[in-house]
């Protein structure tokens, strides 16, 4: 069974950081592209970045250059690390794993990252 | 960069048929993905690549393009169909992914 499991979330000052991990299981972790898409409560998803199985990254624009993507294969682990946040950070962040018609067919169960003094 | 386009609702009573379209740009030239969404739950795909369902996905759930329009249909409507859905495409120029605004479906 595959599993996405989102951790590291919680409240930081704006201006602060913070680093997401997602725990991987049930699939071959290091052959799939990952993403990180993220939703403000009662607000539509928002892609925020992706990497590729070789390690290419890829991100929102208004992310790049505050937030990096990375992967641990042997982990099986998905992070992001975010800086400089924003209030308008504010959102569930969910792990979600590329499936092999390029759709996302696996969600994390999400994690709230919540930026406020 | 590429907008997509859903109306913000869509109503329609048990038992008929719900089309949620999602406008973009020749979007039938790229692969089109359906996602619903319930209250407090993570999405879950319904369509991928314009019209294959996954597994586990009813037949009641379709999807199809053409020009700068996708659409998600569904038939027969249910209660348990009311939900949030979302369309999203991969631009390849950017590799970006995009999502359309959501569409909420109301079972009346």
């Amino acid at each position: 069974e595959v599993q996405l499991v989102e951790s590291g979330g919680g409240l930081v000052q704006p201006g602060g950081s913070l680093r997401l991990s997602c725990a991987a299981s049930g699939f071959t972790f290091s052959t799939n592209d990952m993403h990180w898409v993220r939703q403000a409560t009662g607000k539509g998803l928002e892609w925020v970045s992706g990497i590729g199985r070789g390690g290419n990254t890829y991100y929102q624009a208004s992310v790049r250059g505050r937030f990096t993507i990375s992967r641990e294969n042997a982990r099986k682990s998905l992070y992001l690390q975010m800086y400089s946040l924003r209030a308008e950070d504010t959102a569930v962040y969910y792990c979600v794993k590329v499936g092999p018609r390029g759709g996302f067919d696996y969600w994390g169960q999400g994690i709230l990252v919540t930026v406020s003094s | 960069s590429y907008v997509l386009t859903q109306p913000l609702s869509v109503s329609v009573a048990p038992g008929q048929t719900a089309k949620i379209t999602c406008g973009g740009n020749k979007i039938g030239s790229k692969s089109v993905y359906w996602y619903q969404q319930k209250p407090g739950q993570a999405p879950v795909v319904v369509v991928s690549e314009d019209s294959d369902r996954p597994s586990g996905i009813r037949e009641r759930f379709s999807g199809s393009t053409s020009g700068d329009t996708a659409t998600l249909t569904i038939s027969r409507v249910e209660g348990g169909d009311e939900a949030d859905y979302y369309c999203q495409v991969w631009d390849s120029v950017s590799y970006h992914v995009v999502f359309g605004g959501g569409t909420k479906l109301t079972v009346l």
